[in-house]
């Protein structure tokens, strides 16, 4: 059965850092495509980072150049290190698989259940 | 990016009627070497993550009710739901894959 548990979240000031962890259980991280999806509370879904089975990774604009999505395959777990936050980052964050369809497009078929970043001071 | 809208934001229909969520794209997600538009429609109930229900438009996923329906092609798209029953309470959004994916804005789906 395919799983994806998230961990990591919770309150941060502005301006700091936190690290999201998804395990996944069912398939394996390296040969799936990973993506971030987050929502914000009371909005809709928002993508925010992709890592392809290569290594190729990708942002949003919104999180470019202060989040950093990555995997550790020994342990079967994709993270994403956020730094720089600000309030507009407050959001649930989901960990999703990517059902990828070549040329960069995908849906997402499994997704977790998510974990509340709160930014505040 | 590709901005997706959906209409209406929400709606309340009786059980056993239909609901139509309807779902407009800033651009065609139509790939003409493939002849596949890239539309993917889910569900999302109230406390958990989003389902996917229907991909390329119209392809229920495994174990998708078949009142479940969806159509449209290019830049407009329907999500159909034949005969609304009291599970299908959602927020229900679209997304396109044709580009960086984005999503609809939701659309809330109640008992009248």
């Amino acid at each position: 059965e395919v799983q994806l548990v998230e961990s990591g979240g919770g309150l941060v000031q502005p301006g700091g850092s936190l690290r999201l962890s998804c395990a996944a259980s069912g398939f394996t991280v390296i040969s799936n495509y990973m993506s971030w999806v987050r929502q914000a509370p009371g909005k809709g879904l928002e993508w925010v980072s992709i890592i392809y089975t290569g290594g190729s990774t990708y942002y949003a604009d919104s999180v470019k150049g202060r989040f950093t999505i990555s995997r550790d395959n020994s342990k079967n777990t994709l993270y994403l290190q956020m730094k720089s936050l600000r309030a507009e980052d407050t959001a649930v964050y989901y960990c999703a698989r990517g059902r990828y369809y070549g040329s960069g497009t995908y849906c997402f078929d499994y997704w977790g259940q998510g974990t509340l970043i709160t930014v505040s001071s | 990016d590709i901005v997706m809208t959906q209409s209406p934001d929400s709606l309340a229909v009786s059980l056993g009627e239909r609901a139509t969520i309807n779902c407009k794209s800033s651009q065609s997600v139509l790939y003409s070497s493939n002849n596949k538009n890239y539309l993917a429609w889910y569900q999302q109930k109230a406390g958990q993550p989003p389902n996917l229900l229907i991909s390329w438009a119209s392809t229920r996923e495994s174990g998708v009710p078949d009142r479940f329906s969806g159509s449209g092609s290019g830049t407009d798209f329907t999500l159909t739901i034949s005969s609304l029953q009291a599970e299908d309470v959602a927020v229900y959004y679209c997304q396109q894959y044709y580009s960086t994916p984005t999503f609809g804005q939701g659309t809330k789906v109640e008992i009248k």
